[in-house]
């Protein structure tokens, strides 16, 4: 079936060090989400990218999506302990009934102050 | 704000139970889902439902079956449990059309079976 990967799975980094998640899907997506699970918690949704070629910015994080609408990726500046958590991607995919959101694995994010 | 409550934080349950966890949400939305989470293998969609009494399978519906009677209420039922049926439940929600709205999710229901 459909799936949007996304790498890497676990990101170990020193507080104030960037932080990068890539997201890449094998068909073209409609929309791309970001959600953050903080740990304990549920997924939160973050943002989305609709159109081709799509940059949006929250505070320290940056959010891109590819020309051909088929990867994204999320930067994050200068981390900060409150960024730990897990980070999902999630692509909207046509099709069916409704369409459906496919979500990548996750990259786990540890900051180390 | 959206509101999606899980009925219970913690279940435990035996082997060849039927178990029932229940969703619901106060925001009129149109769409609800279920999902498991597993370590290593992200958020795995088991059924979705776009109206009431509506439903569609997700990736992995084997062993499970829903509920939708109500536009608020949406259901998922263990018909037998089994161990392997161990692990965190999500349900979301959302308004349509279903890939391209945000999904709002709910605390989470950690299911274990004995």
């Amino acid at each position: 079936g459909q799936q949007v990967m996304q790498i890497p799975q676990y990101q170990h980094v020193q507080e104030g060090e960037d932080f990068t998640t890539y997201c890449n899907s094998s068909t073209t997506l409609s929309n791309i989400q970001w959600y953050k699970q903080r740990p304990g918690g549920h997924p939160v949704f973050l943002i989305q990218l609709v159109k081709s070629g799509e940059v949006k910015k929250q505070k320290r994080l940056t959010f891109q999506f590819g020309e051909a609408k088929k990867n994204s990726s999320l930067h994050i500046t200068a981390t900060q302990t409150t960024d730990v958590g897990t980070y999902f991607c999630a692509g909207g995919v046509r099709g069916g009934s409704q369409g459906n959101l496919i979500f990548g694995k996750g990259t786990k994010l540890s900051v180390k102050p | 704000d959206v509101k999606v409550t899980q009925s219970s934080r913690y279940l435990v349950k035996r082997t060849g139970e039927k178990v029932f966890l229940e969703c619901v949400q106060d925001m009129d939305h149109e769409n609800m889902f279920w999902y498991r989470q597993d370590p290593g293998l992200g958020l795995r969609l088991i059924y979705f439902s776009y109206d009431v009494k509506m439903k569609e399978k997700g990736d992995i519906p084997e062993g499970y079956s829903v509920s939708r009677e109500k536009k608020e209420r949406f259901s998922l039922i263990l018909e037998s449990a089994s161990t392997n049926q161990t692990s965190m439940y999500l349900c979301a929600s959302s308004i349509r059309p279903v890939g391209n709205q945000p999904q709002h999710f709910g605390d989470g229901t950690r299911l274990s079976i004995l």
